[in-house]
């Protein structure tokens, strides 16, 4: 059974500084791993698709790298702004026939 | 991309009544999900909406309870019936694109009272 994990649980930090976001997944057969933003009582956007056969996706400031062979993905934010402050979701698609399996999320801050 | 509506977006209920939640996407697409997600959790899957079939339910979620309706391609609803304060949670639908990227609707926020 897959089972997601995201480390830290919260986070805070000063605006400008650089920081990374850590997701770990048990089963390595993946189908793709999504990044996820969330904002308070509001639904997800969607940051970041890595593929199974993909490395890295970027977006601006926000670059997600996928190590499928040791179950790991970090989500880096280059110059971090207040309005960055959200809760962050990992979640991992084992099949196109499976749910999505999601972790439980690490809280950002960033504090001007 | 897929652009998703829910109404209502929040609504404040008492416990013994039923509440259907509507999803609305503006392109056809085959798969819907519902998700459940309680205070200070992550997201949980209660079932998955198929066009023209019964929904598939995940363990612990029973059609009696949160029963699903897809009439079309675009479409889904769900209830949420005989409501206890446990049901209190943000109900979120989701769709997925052709490489499975998944999308989500902006959240119905029920609290039961």
């Amino acid at each position: 059974k897959q089972e997601v994990t995201q480390i830290p649980a919260a986070l805070s930090v000063p605006e400008g500084e650089n920081l990374v976001l850590n997701c770990s997944f048990t089963d390595s057969a993946i189908y793709n791993l999504q990044w996820f933003r969330q904002d308070p009582g509001k639904g997800l956007t969607s940051l970041l698709l890595i593929q199974s056969s993909q490395r890295e996706q970027t977006s601006g400031r926000l670059n997600a790298s996928l190590d499928k062979s040791s179950g790991r993905s970090t989500l880096y934010i280059a110059a971090s702004q207040p309005g960055d402050s959200a809760t962050y979701l990992c979640a991992v698609l084992n099949s196109g026939n499976t749910p999505l399996v999601f972790g439980k999320g690490t809280r950002l801050s960033v504090i001007a | 991309s897929a652009v998703i509506s829910q109404k209502p977006s929040r609504d404040i209920c008492q416990r013994g009544t039923s509440l259907t939640i509507q999803c609305q996407v503006d392109s056809q697409v085959t798969m819907m999900f519902w998700y459940r997600q309680q205070p200070g959790q992550s997201l949980t899957l209660i079932a998955t909406a198929n066009q023209g079939s019964e929904a598939t339910y995940e363990s612990g979620f029973v059609i009696d309870k949160f029963p699903i309706s897809r009439p079309n391609l675009t479409f889904s609803t769900l209830t949420v019936s005989n409501m206890s304060p446990e049901d209190s949670s943000i109900y979120l639908c989701s769709v997925a694109s052709g490489d499975y990227e998944q999308y989500f609707g902006p959240g119905t926020r029920l609290t039961v009272t």
